[in-house]
């Protein structure tokens, strides 16, 4: 069965400090992975994802993941964390055997201190 | 930019009543999606729909849901007798294409809540 794990309910950086969001995953086959972002009162919105190729991808608001397949991981990371970077991020998952159904993570609570 | 559209932003209903859940999703998108979000728990695939049919639905999606696109705009969640459970936010999603490879688009959301 497929499942997401974001071990942390909230991460804590201050501005202008690098962040990371952790993301791991189970899946048969090989995974498509997606970071979602949402604000007060608002949808998800997509950031990035990963289908195959470099295991870097780089997205919106200058939001990058990194991969790993020996690990299941799939970490959301930002060099420099901007106050407005506060939200929830969900990490998703979808298995590329033909299914439309896409697993999220719990979210995790990003505060970003001025 | 195109966006998904949800109405109402936020229903109160009675145990036991009808409710109607309406989106519009993106003009050329083909597959549509209903997830729910209880408060503070995570987003919950409810639904996928293409080419007037269900693609696929969770265990959640009993026989209490339904799901219709009547027209060529409109796509609606309906929950034919609500029960105190079903307090949740539900989320209507679009994606341009098939496959597991592309992103979904989300509606800002209707707030449920019953009573």
């Amino acid at each position: 069965a497929q499942s997401v794990a974001q071990p942390e309910d909230q991460v804590n950086v201050a501005e202008g400090n690098p962040l990371t969001v952790k993301c791991t995953y189970s899946v048969s086959g090989n995974p498509y992975l997606f970071w979602y972002v949402q604000y007060p009162n608002r949808g998800l919105q997509f950031l990035l994802k990963y289908i195959t190729g470099d295991n870097l991808v780089k997205g919106s608001y200058g939001f990058e993941a990194e991969f790993n397949k020996s690990q299941t991981s799939f970490h959301l990371k930002k060099p420099s964390a901007l106050v407005s970077d506060s939200a929830l991020y969900f990490c998703a998952v979808r298995a590329n055997t033909g299914g439309f159904k896409t697993i999220f993570g719990a979210g995790t609570r990003l505060f970003v201190k001025a | 930019e195109p966006e998904v559209t949800q109405t109402p932003s936020h229903q109160v209903t009675q145990m036991g009543q009808e409710v109607i859940l309406r989106c519009v999703p993106i003009s050329n998108h083909l597959y549509f999606y209903w997830y729910r979000q209880i408060l503070g728990q995570k987003v919950e695939f409810l639904v996928s729909f293409y080419n007037n049919e269900i693609s696929e639905k969770s265990e959640i999606f009993d026989d209490q849901f339904s799901v219709e696109r009547p027209d060529g705009s409109n796509f609606t969640l309906k929950i034919r007798s609500t029960k105190l459970e079903d307090s949740a936010m539900y989320f209507c999603a679009s994606s341009p294409f098939s496959g597991g490879a592309y992103e979904q688009y989300f509606g800002p959301g209707t707030r449920l809540t019953v009573t």
